[in-house]
């Protein structure tokens, strides 16, 4: 079953804004990670946060966890029309023996405005 | 180098027929998944294989499902049988071994019982 719960469902904005979409899970963690998809494609992996981990960036993401709420945010900055794409959080469940099969929230599809 | 390959890419077919769904991981990978994309489950986890060990096949919907992988590379996705609701895009991906290691994703097979 999915555990991870997203917000916005749906995002819309302008180039050069910021977007912002969150994450909820509900079980421990050993990571958390960050996927995009654009239609019709799969998904490219974007940031991993390992569990002892508060905030990471890479280029224009930053990336936040906070696991005594058991949430994350994704921060994209300055926003390009080619950033328009489904994005989703996914977490492996935790434990020692964890396969690391991933569990996927709902997803956030942005919409970045020429 | 070369990502994660599925074939095919679109496969319609009438309820009740047998499908198979190939997957060919990144080299190297040890870890493979596959998941299933749908609009009313979002992405469900169906099996993992890594090495030689027992698949973890706990994501499998029913015994209409199967898969293998054959000396560590290939993998074969088999739906028997197939009902209108296995509609849906199953995506594959690899990564390294580890529970900290980004998943590769490839673009899936979109598969449409009529």
């Amino acid at each position: 079953s999915q555990q991870g719960e997203e917000d916005p469902q749906a995002l819309s904005i302008q180039e050069g804004e910021n977007a912002t979409m969150n994450c909820s899970y509900k079980t421990s963690i050993n990571n958390l990670q960050w996927y995009r998809q654009n239609s019709g494609r799969g998904l490219v992996h974007l940031i991993l946060i390992r569990s002892n981990e508060r905030e990471k960036h890479s280029g224009r993401l930053r990336v936040t966890l906070d696991t005594s709420k058991k949430s994350s945010s994704l921060l994209i900055t300055a926003s390009r029309a080619a950033d328009t794409a489904s994005y989703f959080c996914a977490t492996d469940g935790g434990g020692s023996g964890n396969t690391g099969k991933l569990i996927f929230g709902q997803g956030t599809t942005l919409q970045v405005k020429p | 180098g070369a990502g994660v390959s599925q074939s095919p890419s679109n496969k319609v077919t009438e309820k009740g027929k047998d499908v198979e769904l190939r997957c060919d991981p990144i080299s190297g990978h040890t870890a493979l998944y596959w998941y299933r994309q749908s609009l009313g489950q979002g992405l469900e986890f169906l099996i993992y294989f890594q090495g030689n060990s027992a698949p973890d096949k706990s994501g499998l919907p029913s015994d209409r499902f199967s898969a293998e992988r054959t000396g560590g590379s290939v993998s074969t996705l088999t739906i028997q049988r197939t009902q209108q609701e296995d509609s849906a895009v199953y995506l594959c991906a690899s990564s390294l071994m580890g529970i900290n290691q980004p998943q590769h994703f490839g673009d899936g097979t979109r598969l449409s019982i009529l």
